[in-house]
């Protein structure tokens, strides 16, 4: 149980362009889910905390405007990468956490963003 | 400032040796640590939690111990195998929000 997919796993895009990547929680309903950036050799950084139905909470120096987060029900939120250019290419990870487990986040498998 | 360091970036032993990883915290009072797995181009899996209250945490053949002290947490694998071959990260749990380390890559050599 506690599966998170991710769509899509990997996406190219000009820069310019906007890309919207999903975060789903299969088999339970997630109170809260997290948006991760991950570049190589380095650890993941939060970007921003999102419970169903409000607005995310951003950590510091993620600009909200790029970065739209969208948590539309307790099984599903969207991050949108809004104007990409090459320095937004990374790997972006979701987890989620549900109320009897509160204690773990359950990580999705990442989505792999190049921007040309 | 906060800062979260795992001893090395990579840890090579041979298969049947044990593994030992280091996380090392400042500036935090962290409620409980946790340790990952992650493989290249996958999220991270979740491993073990430790509370600050606990000592020490087994696992099959994973072991973590939290001193809160030293603000320290090591992390074993015993009688390693090239499957546990992966990347290796603590991460501290403050509000909900985990903050992670950078990880050690762990190789193990048949």
């Amino acid at each position: 149980g506690a599966v998170v997919s991710q769509h899509p796993s990997w996406v190219i895009c000009k820069s310019g362009t906007s890309v919207k990547i999903e975060c789903r929680s299969l088999d339970f309903q997630a109170t809260t889910m997290f948006w991760y950036r991950q570049f190589p050799k380095q650890s993941l950084m939060l970007m921003a905390t999102s419970n169903e139905g409000s607005k995310a909470t951003y950590e510091q120096g993620v600009e909200k405007d790029k970065f739209l987060i969208n948590h539309a029900s307790l099984t599903l939120s969207t991050l949108t990468v809004t104007s990409a250019h090459p320095e937004d290419s990374s790997f972006y990870i979701c987890s989620a956490r549900f109320r009897d487990r509160d204690n773990e986040q359950f990580f999705g498998p990442g989505t792999r963003l190049t921007v040309l | 400032s906060q800062k979260i360091e795992q001893n090395s970036e990579a840890l090579n032993i041979q298969e049947g040796k044990t593994a030992t990883l280091t996380c090392n915290y400042t500036n935090y009072s962290p409620a409980y640590l946790q340790w990952y797995r992650q493989d290249p181009g996958r999220g991270p899996v979740f491993l073990l939690l430790i509370r600050e209250n606990e000592k020490e945490k087994r696992k099959e053949r994973l072991k973590v111990t939290f001193d809160t002290t030293l603000k320290q947490s090591l992390f074993h694998i015993t009688a390693s195998q090239p499957a546990d071959s992966a990347t290796y990260l603590c991460a501290l749990v403050g509000d909900y929000k985990l903050s992670f380390g950078a990880g050690t890559t762990v190789t193990v050599r048949a």
